[in-house]
This record gives C-alpha cells, sequence and structure tokens, in this order.
C-alpha cells in the first residue's frame, strides 16, 4: 500500500502562534494532495487541494491568509496555521493517491490534533 | 444540497451479528467513485472498500460488502460477524470523476458503530 505520514502528530500552543503540519508521502510521489479538518464528533471537511508547484485550491470559507500551503516537492506539503487561535483548535488530517492504477482510495495520515490555549 | 447522506443514528451490533449501515448519494456525473472509511478513536482513516460507478458486481472485502444501488443512488456497507474491534466512526465518502489522484472526496457526516460483547 501507499503510506502517509504526518508530522507532529499532536500540538499545543499558545494563541498567537503559528503552527507548521508536515504530510510527507513516504512511497510514493503525490503531485495533489489534500487538507482537511475535522471538529469532535463531526465529518471531515475539505479545507484545500495542495497542488506541487503551484498554488493551493482553497475550499469556500477557507482563509488563505490564515491557513497557508506549500507544497514544495513531490513527497511534501505543508500547512501553517498562522496566528492561531483557540477557534483553530481541531484534527488536521492529510490524504493524497499515488496516481497509479489500482490505486483508488485516498491514503490518510494519522493526523495533528491542534489545541491552541 | 447533501451529496452523501448518513442518517442513522448511533449504531449498535451484538458480536457476531452482521450489521447494515446506509449511504445515499446525489450526483449528476456518470463516472463517480463511492467509499467507505473506519475512524476508530485513534483518529487514523481506515479504507475499507471501494465500488466504482460502472462496476456491475458488489464489491467486497473480507467482511465487508457494499450493496450498491445504482438507480436508488445508495452504497450501504455491510459488516459481517462484527468484532469488537469494528467499533468506530464510519463514512461514507464520493469521488466524482474518473481519476483518483486529483479528485476529491465528499464525506457524510458518519456514523457510530458499537459492538456489544
Amino acid at each position: 500500500g501507499a503510506v502517509v505520514s504526518q508530522h507532529p502528530s499532536r500540538v499545543i500552543c499558545k494563541s498567537g502562534t503559528s503552527v507548521k503540519i508536515e504530510c510527507r508521502s513516504l512511497d510514493f510521489q503525490a503531485t495533489t494532495m489534500f487538507w482537511y479538518r475535522q471538529f469532535p464528533k463531526q465529518s471531515l471537511m475539505l479545507m484545500a487541494t495542495s497542488n506541487e508547484g503551484s498554488k493551493a485550491t482553497y475550499e469556500q470559507g477557507v482563509e488563505k491568509d490564515k491557513f497557508l500551503i506549500n507544497h514544495a516537492s513531490l513527497t511534501l506539503s505543508t500547512l501553517t496555521v498562522t496566528s492561531a487561535h483557540p477557534e483553530d483548535s481541531s484534527f488536521y488530517i492529510c490524504s493524497a493517491n499515488p496516481g497509479l492504477a489500482g490505486y483508488n482510495e485516498q491514503f490518510f495520515g494519522p493526523g495533528t490534533r491542534l489545541t491552541v490555549l | 444540497a447533501q451529496k452523501i447522506t448518513q442518517t442513522q443514528p448511533g449504531m449498535f451490533v451484538q458480536e457476531k451479528e452482521a450489521v447494515t449501515l446506509d449511504c445515499t448519494y446525489d450526483t449528476s456525473d456518470q463516472s463517480y467513485g463511492l467509499f467507505w472509511y473506519k475512524q476508530p478513536s485513534s483518529g487514523e482513516m481506515i479504507f475499507l472498500i471501494y465500488q466504482g460507478s460502472y462496476d456491475e458486481q458488489n464489491a467486497t472485502e473480507g467482511r465487508y460488502s457494499l450493496n450498491f444501488q445504482k438507480a436508488r443512488k445508495s452504497a450501504n456497507l455491510v459488516i459481517s460477524a462484527s468484532q469488537l474491534g469494528d467499533s468506530a466512526m464510519y463514512f461514507c465518502a464520493m469521488r466524482e470523476g474518473y481519476t483518483g489522484a486529483n479528485s476529491k472526496l465528499t464525506f457524510g457526516k458518519g456514523i457510530t458503530l458499537s459492538v456489544r460483547p
């Protein structure tokens, strides 16, 4: 199968600071990665599509300047939550697909739990 | 309008019995894919099963089967011989379009399954 990792798995920060979350495809290249946000007991909501070498595509209602996405290589996408506030506390999870025959599903990272104090 | 609808309240099933988790979808695309993912309390998203819109046979993966009724736009997940480890949140998701790598998933709100010993 295809493996996606995320780092860190858990982060606690003070209000006003910025937090960077990394999403890596470990054994395949991914021109596209997806970032989701999940509040407790709720569904995954797509935040943005990360495109290697170009700007991310954000979903309606997601602040581009708040959630900075950089997809600088074929195996790494980063999500930076700028000037984080308590309402940004959530579970952030990324996904990717190898784009090869037989791989229909998105492979998800283990997620990052962000707590903003 | 919701694209993926999961309306069941939390489900309970006795260990070793079968359970059906409902999912209906809405799309005007002819090509689409339907997925079920399991999310235990750890937060990881575990892929269970995939059904393509052109697949004539219902998908099966071990104890999981997908009851695909295209005309009714339903894609119910059947878990046979439930195990305690099946207790988790289950999400139905849809990919519109044919390709896997660059197509985002839309998730239903999920359903909590609890397996009783």
